[in-house]
């Protein structure tokens, strides 16, 4: 199936820093989501991207549909305790199937 | 809206029994996805119906699962017999067309 290549796995900052994470894929993707999963609960929805190098925000969130259309940025600036999560990246290009990352562990330090 | 419906939230069943997840989607949407979710293999595609249809199952593990879609507001997910290697997280998500997936909140899957 496809590969979505997330990085980095993990990351551990502290509060008030900008955070980055993006997404790659060896195919053309023609949608991206960013989605955000908290401990025992299901993953919500934050971004969803549609043209390529189009840059959309959400709050202190924004995220970017690169140039090349095989990757995608989420950046969360001054980030807070209740960012901690993970954040998945979601790709489509054909069909109806996304391709989902294997995820983004972010914990903010107080 | 409600959301994404899903039930049980928690699930513990023997090896061999039979398990039904359940889900009801957004109203108005025509769109139903079945997901697993492992620590080795993350989100999965299990399964995925338009207008009650299903329209991919290459996802589905083997003949144990089996999808329903009786109708617009509810899917079911069965697996028959059930096995330890199921244990997982399973989420159920709908959309309006193929593009922004909403999640429920899922059903932790054990069998001992």
């Amino acid at each position: 199936g496809q590969q979505l290549n997330q990085s980095p796995q993990s990351m551990f900052i502290q509060e008030g820093e900008d955070v980055s994470m993006n997404c790659t894929s060896s195919s053309i993707f023609n949608t991206w989501l960013w989605y955000k999963q908290d401990p025992g609960e299901g993953p919500v929805l934050l971004i969803a991207l549609y043209k390529a190098g189009e840059l959309t925000s959400n709050g202190r969130l924004t995220a970017q549909f690169g140039i090349t259309r095989k990757d995608s940025f989420l950046n969360i600036s001054a980030s807070i305790p209740s960012d901690v999560g993970i954040y998945f990246c979601a790709g489509q290009y054909t069909g109806n199937q996304f391709y989902f990352g294997t995820g983004t562990s972010l914990t903010v330090i107080p | 809206d409600a959301g994404v419906i899903q039930s049980p939230r928690h699930e513990v069943t023997e090896m061999g029994q039979e398990v039904t997840l359940r889900c009801k989607p957004i109203s108005g949407h025509d769109y139903l996805f079945w997901y697993r979710q492992t620590m080795m293999r993350g989100l999965e595609l299990l399964i995925y119906f338009n207008n009650n249809v299903p329209i991919d199952d290459s996802g589905m593990p083997e003949d144990r699962f089996s999808a329903k879609m009786p109708n617009a507001s509810f899917s079911t997910l069965k697996i028959q017999p059930s096995e330890p290697r199921d244990s997982a997280v399973y989420f159920c998500a709908s959309s309006f067309s193929p593009r922004e997936q909403y999640f429920g909140p899922g059903t932790r899957l054990t069998v001992t």
